[in-house]
């Protein structure tokens, strides 16, 4: 089966702050990896997602994520952090193979940025 | 951009009561999809539905849970006789291909309270 560890449920930075939000994931098979934002009232909007290929990622807003498989890990980041960037970040995994279409997510990381 | 829409934002049912949560998705999109969100927990798979039929389906969608595409425009998800524990946010999602590899675009979700 698989899953995903996000660490740390709440993630506080200054304006001008490197954001770093954590995830961890096991799966069986090769995964496809994703990070997705959510504002207040909001839905799931994609950031960026891992699928094959170059390893670092360059999503929306500045973001990038690298897929590390011996760390099994894909930790967001972005340079400077912005008011705007204040949102709940979920990471989500699923599989390359048999078929499945489902997106298993962790739990979430909510950012707060300080002026 | 085109967005997935979903009615009501939030609707309020008495426990053993039906309720139908709607979705338009994105027009030219095949594959539909629902999750959901308790309070505080992880965002939780439910279903996918394509060619009119279900694709996939999770354990938490049991045989009180139903989905429909009765117009070839709305994606509705019933539930037959609301617990409290169904209290939660429910995101419908679609993708013009398979899912993992386009990536959803997500609704901005119904919150259900069943008191």
């Amino acid at each position: 089966a698989q899953s995903v560890t996000q660490l740390g449920s709440h993630v506080s930075v200054s304006e001008g702050a490197l954001v770093l939000l954590r995830c961890n994931y096991s799966s069986s098979v090769p995964p496809y990896l994703f990070w997705y934002v959510q504002y207040p009232n909001q839905g799931l909007q994609l950031l960026l997602k891992y699928t094959t290929g170059a390893t670092l990622v360059k999503g929306i807003n500045g973001f990038e994520a690298e897929f590390k498989k011996s760390e099994t890990s894909f930790h967001l980041t972005k340079p400077s952090a912005h008011m705007s960037d204040a949102a709940e970040y979920f990471c989500a995994v699923s599989k390359t193979q048999g078929g499945s279409e489902k997106l298993v997510f962790g739990k979430g990381t909510k950012l707060t940025v300080n002026p | 951009e085109p967005e997935v829409t979903q009615t009501p934002s939030h609707q309020v049912t008495q426990m053993g009561q039906e309720v139908i949560l709607r979705c338009v998705p994105i027009s030219n999109h095949l594959y539909f999809y629902w999750y959901r969100q308790i309070l505080g927990q992880k965002v939780e798979f439910l279903v996918s539905f394509y060619n009119n039929e279900i694709s996939e389906k999770s354990e938490i969608f049991d045989d009180q849970f139903s989905v429909e595409r009765p117009d070839g425009s709305n994606f509705t998800l019933k539930i037959r006789s609301t617990k409290l524990e169904d209290s939660a946010m429910y995101f419908c999602a679609s993708s013009e291909g398979t899912g993992i590899i386009h990536g959803y675009t997500f609704g901005s979700g119904t919150r259900l309270t069943v008191v």
